[in-house]
């Protein structure tokens, strides 16, 4: 949906630097899921934020991923020190209540060489 | 544990009808969805059906759910090679935060 922006909407990173990426929710959307889709592999969940607050984070690598949502500004998925085996296309997806329709940004493709 | 299990790969002829299954697991699950991702492109919900449905019918697309057995399927009917992308079977958790569980997804080749 146009109205999830996720940005950039391509990155490519060298081993060892950080990725950051952003998540614009839909205006009144407060609910943030990041999912991750690996090369051929379905999307798996990584971390569900509603604004401030990580609700469940069970589907994040224990170390070097880190997900904010702070009170004003997008939602950024942080990847510290990345590896190869980090690069996929990272979707999120917002929501305005925990039981209504998820709309999903382009995703950004991390490539890391 | 939760689980979307779909087929891989499905080629029809354009015009005919296309029909995308998957099971599910998770008896407890409230919405289960369709999504289609065509290529280098983000997710696009298509439908959903309330758990509680047996069918639902929006223009070209037909959805089946048989909750005694957790399967699902969407029916494109006259399918065009504009409907070639991969389809996606998704459960929202009722239980764990609402929370999307996927399929690998089927890409369907639709061939002239």
């Amino acid at each position: 949906n146009a109205g999830v922006m996720q940005n950039p909407r391509h990155l490519v990173r060298r081993r060892g630097q950080e990725a950051r990426l952003r998540c614009s929710p839909v205006k009144g959307h407060s609910h943030v899921y990041w999912y991750r889709q690996l090369p051929e592999e379905g999307l798996k969940f990584m971390v569900y934020l509603q604004k401030e607050n990580i609700i469940d984070e069970s589907g994040m690598p224990k170390e070097r991923f880190s997900a904010e949502f702070p009170k004003e500004g997008p939602s950024i998925l942080r990847i510290q020190q990345v590896v190869r085996g980090d690069s996929a296309a990272y979707f999120c997806a917002t929501t305005q209540g925990a039981n209504t329709e998820a709309f999903f940004g382009q995703g950004t493709r991390l490539t890391v060489v | 544990g939760e689980d979307v299990e779909q087929s891989l790969f499905l080629s029809v002829r354009e015009g005919d009808s296309s029909v995308i299954n998957c099971t599910y697991t998770d008896s407890s699950s409230t919405y289960l969805y369709w999504y289609k991702q065509e290529p280098g492109a983000g997710l696009q919900l298509l439908t959903y059906i309330f758990s509680n449905m047996d069918m639902k019918q929006d223009q070209r697309l037909t959805v089946l759910l048989n909750k005694k057995d957790k399967h699902l399927s969407l029916r494109i009917a006259d399918t065009q090679t504009g409907d070639s992308a991969i389809y996606f079977c998704a459960e929202r958790d009722a239980g764990n935060n609402r929370k999307l569980i996927w399929g690998l997804g089927t890409s369907l080749a639709v061939n002239p």
